[in-house]
């Protein structure tokens, strides 16, 4: 079964810091994955993917991400934190095939920029 | 386009009851996928459908149900309802089984 685990429920950073917000999977063949964003009382907003190809990806505000099969992790990161930047973020994995539209979140971590 | 419209934003409802939520996905969308966000669960899946039919269901009780129609919009429904079911519920939409979701903003339900 696919799992995802989330390193940190809360992380918090200066304004112009990096961001690094870890996420591991467990699959028995690679996945695909995702990074979403949450702003209070609003839904999921798709920041990347990465489904074949290129393992560095980038996404949407200045955010990538690498997928290293060799440590199952798809970690998020993004050089200089913008005030924006607060919100809950959400590492998410799917199958490949059949099982495609079941996406598996992971618990999300927290983000707070401190100005 | 426009995005993943859900409706009502809002409800509240008392246990025992039952209640139908609304979906319309992004158009030329033809997956509709669900899920339930709790604080203490988290994000969990509830159901796909594609094409007028459920492809994948989640780990949740039989109360829970859904359709999808022939344009798309989707329905889900829960009966006779708990105190435990007060949740956000998300709807999802993407071209195709597999492929990027995008969600809308989720309706909230409360159940006294």
């Amino acid at each position: 079964a696919q799992s995802v685990t989330q390193l940190g429920s809360h992380v918090s950073v200066s304004e112009g810091a990096l961001v690094l917000l870890r996420c591991n999977y467990s699959s028995s063949v690679p996945p695909y994955l995702f990074w979403y964003v949450q702003y209070p009382n609003q839904g999921l907003q798709l920041l990347l993917k990465y489904t074949t190809g290129a393992t560095l990806v980038k996404g949407i505000n200045g955010f990538e991400a690498e997928f290293k099969k060799s440590e199952t992790s798809f970690h998020l990161t993004k050089p200089s934190a913008h005030m924006s930047d607060a919100a809950e973020y959400f590492c998410a994995v799917s199958a490949r095939g059949n099982q495609g539209g079941k996406l598996i979140f992971g618990q999300g971590t927290e983000l707070s920029v401190k100005p | 386009k426009a995005g993943v419209t859900q409706t009502p934003r809002y409800l509240i409802k008392t246990r025992g009851q039952q209640v139908t939520l609304s979906c319309s996905p992004i158009s030329g969308h033809r997956s509709v996928s669900w899920y339930q966000q709790t604080p203490g669960q988290g994000l969990q899946f509830l159901f796909e459908y594609f094409s007028e039919t459920q492809r994948n269901k989640g780990n949740f009780p039989g109360r829970f149900s859904g359709r999808q129609f022939s344009n798309s919009r989707s329905e889900m429904n829960v009966s006779t309802l708990e105190l435990g079911d007060s949740a956000l519920y998300l709807c999802a939409s993407s071209p195709g089984p597999g492929q990027e979701q995008y969600f809308g903003p989720g309706t909230r339900l409360t159940v006294t």
